[in-house]
């Protein structure tokens, strides 16, 4: 079965740092494209980063480019986001997120997701 | 960045009700569609890949079309499991970008 269990979330004041993690089983995490997306209390969704299956190529949304980092471990099965220099507006439920085909190029079809685990920004 | 519009927000229906939830991309993105269903508390799941791929173990009730910037996602019967939010995504391009969501609610 696969899971996918997030955590490292919590509250952290604006400027502050934190690391998700997203511990995966079930499946050859190596394999597969991984992604975070979040979600702002009672809003949308909004993709936020991914990597490739060797860690060799990561993408972000503009607006955490340079502040968060996606990293995995494929040895722990385990995929990471780092942020840094957090604001407000990054207050939401972060999910770890599978890319639907192995070994594959990204096409950003996200078949299975974590539970999340909920980041507030606040002083 | 690619904008998704979903209409309409929210939507009341009754089991058995047929329902169509489109969204409009703000240029064209091919067939790259999805759509996901949310509960509330809960991840999101995969319905539709593709504009029209259903995704595995997902009921045949549900089915998209569309093509270019006019997609619908469809629920032919409501099932009471169905209520839910829905969001379309675009995956032509990055930043991959959500539509707001459609909340399906019980009439």
């Amino acid at each position: 079965e696969v899971q996918l269990v997030e955590s490292g979330g919590g509250l952290v004041q604006p400027g502050g740092s934190l690391r998700l993690a997203c511990a995966a089983s079930g499946f050859t995490f190596s394999s597969y494209w991984m992604n975070w997306v979040r979600q702002a209390p009672g809003k949308g969704l909004e993709w936020v980063a991914n990597i490739k299956q060797d860690g060799s190529e990561s993408y972000y949304v503009d607006s955490v480019k340079g502040r968060f980092t996606i990293s995995r471990d494929n040895a722990k099965n385990s995929l990471y986001l780092q942020m840094n220099n957090l604001r407000a507006e990054d207050t939401a439920v972060y999910y770890c997120a599978r890319e639907r085909l192995s070994h594959s190029s990204s096409w950003y079809q996200f078949d299975y997701w974590g539970q999340g685990t909920l980041v507030t920004v606040s002083s | 960045d690619i904008q998704m519009t979903q209409s309409p927000s929210s939507l009341s229906a009754s089991v058995g009700d047929r329902v169509t939830i489109t969204c409009r991309a703000s240029q064209s993105i091919s067939n790259y569609l999805n759509w996901y269903q949310q509960k509330p508390g809960k991840a999101p799941k995969l319905l539709i890949y593709r504009a029209s791929t259903l995704q595995s173990g997902v009921p045949s009730r549900f089915s998209g079309s569309g093509s270019g910037t006019d997609f619908t996602l469809t629920i032919s019967s409501l099932q009471p499991e169905d209520f839910a939010t829905y969001y379309c995504q675009q995956s032509y391009s990055t930043p991959i970008t959500f539509g707001q969501g459609t909340r399906l609610e019980i009439k």
